[in-house]
């Protein structure tokens, strides 16, 4: 069966620079979730979208932005990285579709570090 | 505030033993309760789930306990397997506040050979 995937699986940066991550839900999902992961730590919720639109933020610093396109994969953008937010990104989907509790799939994440 | 609590941190278990990961939560409005199995490296994969509208659910080798006065679930893992070793998450989510979830801390199991 086709699960989420995430690009790229690594991602290297330096302190102060832009980073772009990308989801692709699984076929006919409608919701994507952002989740982040510090060393040790459980996930953490970023930011939700549900049919494109953006549906829920949590704890999403404002130099991060996120969007759900038509195909509905979506991006995570994230500005003047900083050494903290080194971390995994994983991002969720599932199909909600007005039917209330979903049952999300996590992707295989992306490890970013930045330095 | 954690709203979810999971223990213990860790955990040992031999072959063939039964392994037992409580979690506690605060927000009444949950109404999905998951767990999931992390490898290290690799993303959260969903093991079994629950609603409050029943005590117990088994799939396998892996059953659920719900108290919902208590606000208390847990994971049972029946014939525990090296292969189980990982780290659970319990999670919670509420349909009226959008569905994401929140993680208790996670547990560290290690089942000996």
């Amino acid at each position: 069966a086709a699960g989420v995937i995430q690009s790229p699986r690594h991602l290297i940066k330096e302190k102060r620079e832009t980073a772009t991550l990308k989801c692709y839900p699984i076929p006919r999902h409608d919701t994507v979730y952002w989740y982040q992961q510090g060393p040790g730590q459980d996930p953490q919720f970023l930011i939700s979208f549900y049919e494109k639109m953006q549906s829920d933020k949590g704890s999403i610093p404002d130099r991060f932005s996120a969007q759900q396109f038509s195909d509905y994969h979506s991006e995570l953008n994230m500005s003047s990285l900083e050494l903290g937010d080194s971390a995994l990104y994983f991002c969720a989907s599932s199909f909600r579709q007005g039917r209330g509790t979903d049952t999300q799939y996590f992707g295989p994440g992306t490890r970013l570090t930045v330095l | 505030q954690q709203q979810v609590k999971q223990s213990p941190q860790s955990l040992i278990v031999q072959k063939g033993g039964i392994s037992i990961i409580n979690c506690a939560y605060e927000n009444t409005a949950f109404d999905y309760f998951p767990w999931y199995q992390q490898f290290p490296g690799k993303g959260p994969a969903l093991l079994i789930a629950i609603r409050p509208d029943v005590s117990e659910k088994k799939e396998g080798r892996f059953t659920i306990s719900f108290n919902k006065s208590a606000k208390q679930f847990s994971l049972h893992i029946m014939d525990s397997q090296p292969g189980d070793s990982a780290t659970y998450f319990c999670a919670a989510s509420a349909t009226n506040a959008g569905n994401m979830l929140t993680f208790g801390g996670g547990t560290r199991l290690m089942v000996k050979p």
